[in-house]
Formats: C-alpha cells, sequence, structure tokens
C-alpha cells in the first residue's frame, strides 16, 4: 500500500514570489508521481508527472517538480506566482506494475496567492 | 474531443436514498475509476470497471456499486445514503493498453445527503 504526505496544509504567498508545495510518499513498489490542481467547483486537472528519466519534470502552468528517490519526495515548485494560481493542489502515487488509472493522493495543500 | 463528462452536477438526497451518477469517459478511453473526494480531503479511490466488470475496489462498502457499459460509460450507485456520503464523486478515465497514460478527470458530481 502506498501512503501520501503533503507536508502544508495552507501556503499563503505573494503575487510574483517563489513556490514550493511539499510532497512525501511511502511505498514498498515503485510508483509512478503526479501533481494535480483543483480550482473551486471544478476536477482535477494533471500539472505535471513523473514516469522514468530525468529526475526534474516540468509541467504546465511554469510549475515543475524534483524526484528525490532517497527522500522519497516530489515537491513542486514555481519561480514567480500569479493570483490565478490560487488553487488546491494533490499530490497522488500509482504503482508502476499496479491498476493503471488508480491513484493515492494527499489531502491538498491550499495556495493562496495574495496581490 | 470532449473530455470526461459527469451528470448530474449537483444532487442533494436524504438518508436512506438511493443516488446513481453518470459517467463518459474521453473518447478512446475503456477504463473508468471512481473517486469520492469530502471535504477537505484528497479523492479515496472507490473502484475501477474494465470491460464491464469492476476490476478492484477500495475501502467502501458494498453499498456503493457500479456499472459499465459497452460504449465505456460508466454508473456509480449508492444506496441507503448515509450523511457520510456528501462529497464530491469525481471519474476519471483511462487506457488499458496504455499503461503510461494518465488518467483524465471530470469535473465531479456533488453530492450533499440531507
Amino acid at each position: 500500500a502506498q501512503s501520501v504526505t503533503q507536508l502544508d496544509s495552507q501556503v499563503p504567498v505573494f503575487e510574483e514570489a517563489p513556490v514550493e508545495l511539499r510532497c512525501n510518499y511511502s511505498s514498498s513498489v515503485s510508483v509512478y508521481l503526479f501533481w494535480y490542481v483543483q480550482y473551486p467547483n471544478q476536477g482535477l486537472q494533471l500539472l505535471l508527472k513523473y514516469l522514468s528519466g530525468s529526475t526534474l519534470v516540468k509541467g504546465i502552468n511554469g510549475f515543475e517538480a524534483e524526484f528525490n528517490k532517497s527522500q522519497t519526495s516530489f515537491h513542486l515548485r514555481k519561480p514567480s506566482v500569479h493570483i490565478s494560481d490560487t488553487a488546491e493542489y494533490f499530490c497522488a502515487v500509482s504503482e508502476v506494475w499496479g491498476l493503471v488509472g488508480k491513484s493515492t493522493f494527499g489531502d491538498g495543500t491550499t495556495l493562496t496567492v495574495k496581490p | 474531443d470532449a473530455g470526461v463528462t459527469q451528470s448530474p452536477t449537483h444532487l442533494i438526497k436524504t438518508r436512506g436514498q438511493q443516488v446513481t451518477l453518470r459517467c463518459s469517459p474521453k473518447s478512446g478511453h475503456d477504463t473508468v475509476s471512481w473517486y469520492q473526494q469530502a471535504l477537505g480531503q484528497g479523492p479515496q479511490f472507490i473502484f475501477q470497471y474494465y470491460e464491464e466488470e469492476e476490476r478492484q475496489r477500495g475501502n467502501f462498502p458494498d453499498r456503493f456499486s457500479g456499472h459499465q457499459y459497452p460504449n465505456y460509460s460508466s454508473e456509480l450507485n449508492v444506496n441507503a445514503l448515509l450523511l457520510g456520503d456528501s462529497a464530491l464523486y469525481l471519474c476519471a478515465s483511462s487506457s488499458a493498453t496504455e499503461v503510461r497514460e494518465t488518467q483524465y478527470f471530470g469535473p465531479g458530481t456533488r453530492l450533499l445527503v440531507l
């Protein structure tokens, strides 16, 4: 079984400042890693994913994340945030050899960008 | 290309009633997974349907059941509703043949049980 811990439930930040949303995971097997964004009253949109290869993954909207296997972390970063980045962010994992489409999610981090 | 669609968008029921939620997968996808997202929490896997059969179930009681049709659309049924069933129900579609493919989520159905 896997578990995902998002270390900060809320992250307030000023516009144009950098931000890091932290995610640690636990798994006895190899996993794929994902970050999703959820805007109010909407479903989940994939920001980026790590499947294999380079540990630095670039996604949409200027976000990137780095997979650190030794620390079992997959932190999400953006060098300069905008008001429109205000949303809920979810980290998720899926077993590499598990059921395709089955993911375990963290409880989310609310990013609030202030002017 | 239509993405994942769900209906209805919102629903209000009373305790003990039954509810059916519907999902149409993204074009080209044959697998549908259902998730429950309670307020302030991340989505929890309910079950997945492929080839009209339930492949795997998360930690949810038998009150939660589903169905998949030959056109890959799916339904989630919940019987004997409890207050705790109030949540956003998300449907996600994927392709069983594309093992590295991402799953795509619909906008969800928000269920309120009174």
